[in-house]
């Protein structure tokens, strides 16, 4: 069955480390994004990235970094810039152009130690 | 730029009937609605597009009006299985890459 997949489910981070959050797809999808979700804030989009090797920063990119080497993969560094970092992070895939619905993944629950 | 969705919690008898809404200061593509149990992804319900295109959940329906950027979910005699967070997610069109702008949700409670 094809899918999003995201791991690790939990991580914990300490002061000054840099952290990666793994998001990968089978859908064949050329779209992939990342949100960070926090209580009562709903979604808000960090970074997405339309096509292998190019990315575009979001509303709240700051202390994050990504990649897009390949077309399934989409991994999300947490910098130690980022000095809030404990959120929900869902990855999410969709089909290129307008109205195409995203698929998301279960989500890491990041925490700092 | 991020929709404001309207309320941000109701609570319901089974059976009973809710709507949802959202609007947005930006002219839109698209309007997407995603519903959210507790500690679980976003589940995609329906898309609506300029033009009236709808896509999406046979049971749950929805409108949007383009020129008061304003979207709105009908929930109709709903089941406790429609308890969760809904969120609406506006789309700018190609300029911003379809990327979506989530409003902040409203939590919805459906009880026996």
């Amino acid at each position: 069955d094809g899918g999003i997949t995201q791991s690790p489910k939990y991580l914990f981070r300490k002061e000054g480390q840099n952290v990666t959050l793994s998001c990968e797809q089978n859908l064949n999808h050329d779209a992939m994004y990342w949100y960070r979700q926090d209580p009562g804030q709903g979604l808000r989009l960090i970074y997405y990235s339309q096509i292998v090797n190019d990315f575009q920063k979001g509303d709240i990119a700051e202390g994050y970094s990504v990649s897009r080497e390949k077309k399934e993969s989409f991994p999300l560094t947490v910098t130690s810039a980022q000095k809030n970092p404990t959120a929900f992070y869902l990855c999410a895939s969709s089909f290129l152009g307008g109205g195409q619905p995203q698929h998301f993944g279960d989500g890491t629950r990041l925490s700092i130690l | 730029q991020q929709p404001v969705q309207s309320p941000q919690a109701v609570i319901l008898r089974e059976g009973e009937d809710a709507v949802i809404n959202c609007s947005s200061s930006k002219a839109l593509y698209s309007v997407h609605w995603y519903r959210q149990k507790h500690g679980e992804a976003p589940v995609f319900l329906m898309i609506l597009l300029k033009g009236g295109e709808q896509k999406g959940h046979e049971k749950i329906s929805a409108s949007f009006n383009e020129k008061k950027q304003q979207s709105s979910l009908y929930l109709t005699a709903s089941q406790l299985s429609y308890s969760g967070t809904y969120f609406c997610g506006t789309e700018g069109g190609s300029n911003s890459g379809y990327a979506l702008n989530f409003g902040k949700g409203t939590s919805l409670l459906v009880t026996p």
